[in-house]
């Protein structure tokens, strides 16, 4: 069965300091993958989506992500985060022709001064 | 152009009544789904549709919950004789014909509380 996974349910980091949300999931070929982040009360904002060629994708507020297919995961990363990244992130497979997606069960990421 | 519309934001009803969740797509996007999150937990896909089709509704439970997407209006999803296992926020998102699968457009949601 398809599956998406994210290990960490919570993470804390420094305001400066870098962070690294991991995604894996469980598909015979290569899904469609993406990132969401959910601000408290709010809706899902896209922050970057791959479907092929170079495996680093950049999205929006500096975040990259790398597929590795050897490892059938997706990281999020960025290098330096702001107190305004404290929110949920979600990671997303989509492996139907029109776009059904399914959700990792979320990372809470917790800034500290 | 505004982004996907829903309301209301917030929505209590007692168990028995009905939930009636509306969502206007963004401009020019003739594709809805439709995700419920429960709490701490993840997206859950329900039901896809397009104006006057429901595409695919493998999500939905079986009983108590429908959705259209007429021609005209708003998406509706319907939640009949609600228990408190309903409560959560419904997600709804939109796409145009061309673009889906790309990673489409969510609102705000509908936070349902069932008491």
């Amino acid at each position: 069965a398809q599956s998406v996974t994210q290990p960490d349910i919570h993470i804390t980091v420094s305001e400066g300091a870098s962070l690294e949300l991991r995604c894996n999931y469980s598909y015979g070929a290569t899904p469609y993958l993406f990132w969401y982040v959910q601000s408290p009360g709010q809706g899902l904002q896209l922050l970057l989506k791959y479907f092929s060629g170079d495996t680093l994708v950049q999205g929006i507020k500096g975040f990259e992500a790398e597929f590795k297919r050897s490892q059938s995961s997706f990281n999020l990363r960025k290098p330096s985060v702001h107190w305004s990244d404290a929110a949920e992130y979600f990671c997303a497979v989509s492996t139907d022709s029109w776009g059904k997606l399914q959700f990792g069960a979320g990372t809470q990421v917790v800034v500290t001064p | 152009n505004a982004g996907v519309m829903q309301n209301p934001r917030h929505l209590v009803r007692r168990r028995g009544q009905e939930a009636r969740l509306r969502c206007s797509p963004m401009k020019g996007h003739s594709h809805v789904y439709w995700y419920r999150q429960l709490p701490e937990e993840g997206l859950k896909f329900m039901v896809y549709l397009q104006k006057e089709n429901i595409i695919d509704e493998s999500g939905m439970p079986k009983e108590r919950f429908s959705a259209e997407f007429p021609k005209e209006g708003p998406s509706i999803l319907r939640i009949q004789q609600v228990v408190r296992g309903d409560s959560a926020a419904y997600f709804c998102a939109s796409s145009p014909p061309e673009r889906r699968g790309y990673g489409y457009t969510f609102g705000s949601g509908t936070r349902l509380t069932v008491v």
